[in-house]
């Protein structure tokens, strides 16, 4: 089964910071790979889908990037909203998220 | 505007069962898959179950297997999750998911409905 590996688990970060949580699979998924948004309380939201296709109505501040085994989600200009919890999420098979990284506020 | 509005959780005692619900709007319902996502208190997003849109094939991750059945009714755009031998790790919030239509067996997932709580007491 494959096993999706997200780093780190949670950081401080200060507002205009420029940010990356990277997504590793254990074995390789192509481009299958999805970025979420998670706000206390709130259901998820997708950022990124096909590891670097932008959403519409997301802010070009995020990118993604990657593929095969690795990936990387980028917020270039950290915003007070955008302090969360980011998933990964392959879907080369059954659905998997990673393991979520926290963003806090430094 | 799309929308999807989940109903139907609330408290179980182990062994019980429980229907949920999520009705869906804004979109062509029988063209997209669509999921089951839960979230126990406190921890990550964990797939649950997928129905494609027109077939009905339906798809479970391993801690559900043989408890859980999805389906769909595309004529009331309506989307379903029967739980049945509920256990105490099956508390948490789920939230039904539309494939984005990019993959058909698996997918990301565009629209999130707001959730409803399930919790199964000992």
């Amino acid at each position: 089964a494959i096993r999706m590996t997200q780093s780190p688990s949670s950081f401080s970060a200060s507002t205009g910071d420029r940010v990356t949580i990277t997504c590793r699979a254990s074995q390789d998924i192509g481009s299958y790979l999805a970025w979420y948004q998670q706000r206390p309380g709130k259901a998820p939201k997708l950022l990124i889908s096909a590891a670097s296709t932008l959403q519409s109505g997301v802010p070009s501040r995020f990118s993604g990037s990657g593929s095969g085994t690795d990936f990387t989600l980028t917020i270039s200009g950290l915003q007070s909203e955008d302090f969360a919890t980011y998933y990964c999420q392959q879907f080369f098979t059954y659905p998997l998220f990673g393991g979520g990284t926290r963003v806090e506020i430094k | 505007e799309v929308q999807l509005l989940e109903s139907g959780g609330g408290l179980v005692q182990t062994g019980g069962s429980l229907r949920l619900s999520c009705a869906a709007s804004g979109f062509t319902f029988a063209g997209y898959a669509m999921s089951w996502v839960r979230q126990a208190p406190g921890k990550g997003l964990e797939w649950v179950s997928a129905i494609s849109g027109s077939t009905g094939n339906t798809y479970y991750g391993d801690s559900v297997k043989g408890r859980f059945t999805i389906s769909r009714d595309n004529s009331k755009n309506t989307l379903y999750l029967q739980m049945n031998s509920l256990r105490a790790e099956d508390t948490a919030v789920y939230y039904c998911a539309k494939g984005s239509g990019l993959r058909t067996t698996s997918d990301a997932f565009d629209m999130w409905g707001q959730g409803t709580v399930v919790t199964v007491s000992p």
